[in-house]
């Protein structure tokens, strides 16, 4: 089955900087890549999401990168402000039965005033 | 439009106990999915249901079961909960779309 694995595990930025985290995936057949933002105690959020046919989509101050031949892909938060601070999680499915997501680890994101 | 709705919230359960956690959702989407939370580790899918009266084993469906007999409800239950299964329990659903909508989360303790 998938496997995706996220990096780094935990990332502290200064407020104002960017913020990069990185996931790699292993099944070719994966064709849908979102992102979601998890809070302390919260329910995961969906921020942005990416389909396979395209390399880069953008939300304002978030945007993804999508590398299928080396099938990684890559959340960039520029501008971070406190209120980033949170769990962040890549996912990744494919067309198929049932849609699963295959979540990364997390990657803990601390900016710091 | 409550969208996905988790209940209990909290709950302790001792070695053994049964319980079952109810996931409804009111948006008429066919997905629904039962994940696990667990430091470090990420959401595992445990089992999901692609329309009425269908379910399917996840990544970690051991010592789980569920039901899914009405359309806006899926049911997770634990036959017999070890401490192992002491974890944060998600459910999510999804239309024809691509993604998902999760409930707030049951906080699942077993003594």
């Amino acid at each position: 089955g998938e496997n995706v694995e996220q990096h780094p595990s935990t990332l502290s930025v200064q407020e104002g900087d960017s913020a990069v985290i990185k996931c790699t995936y292993s099944d070719s057949a994966s064709n849908y890549f979102p992102w979601y933002k998890q809070e302390l105690g919260k329910r995961p959020q969906l921020i942005i999401d990416i389909r396979s046919n395209v390399g880069e989509k953008k939300d304002q101050r978030i945007a993804v990168t999508l590398n299928k031949t080396a099938k990684h892909f890559s959340l960039h938060i520029t501008e971070t402000q406190p209120e980033d601070s949170a769990v962040y999680f890549c996912a990744a499915s494919k067309t198929a039965a049932g849609n699963k997501l295959t979540f990364g680890g997390g990657t803990r994101v601390l900016v710091k005033p | 439009n409550a969208g996905v709705t988790q209940t209990p919230k909290f709950r302790v359960l001792k070695t053994g106990q049964s319980m079952t956690l109810l996931c409804a959702q009111d948006m008429n989407h066919e997905y629904m999915y039962w994940y696990r939370q667990d430091p470090g580790m990420g959401l595992r899918l445990i089992h999901y249901s692609v329309g009425e009266g269908t379910t399917a084993k996840g990544e970690v469906p051991d010592g789980y079961n569920v039901s899914r007999l009405k359309k806006q409800n899926f049911l997770l239950g634990l036959e017999s909960a070890a401490p192992s299964q002491t974890s944060v329990y998600f459910c999510a659903s999804r239309d024809s779309g691509w993604g998902y909508t999760f409930g707030s989360g049951t906080r699942l303790t077993v003594v």
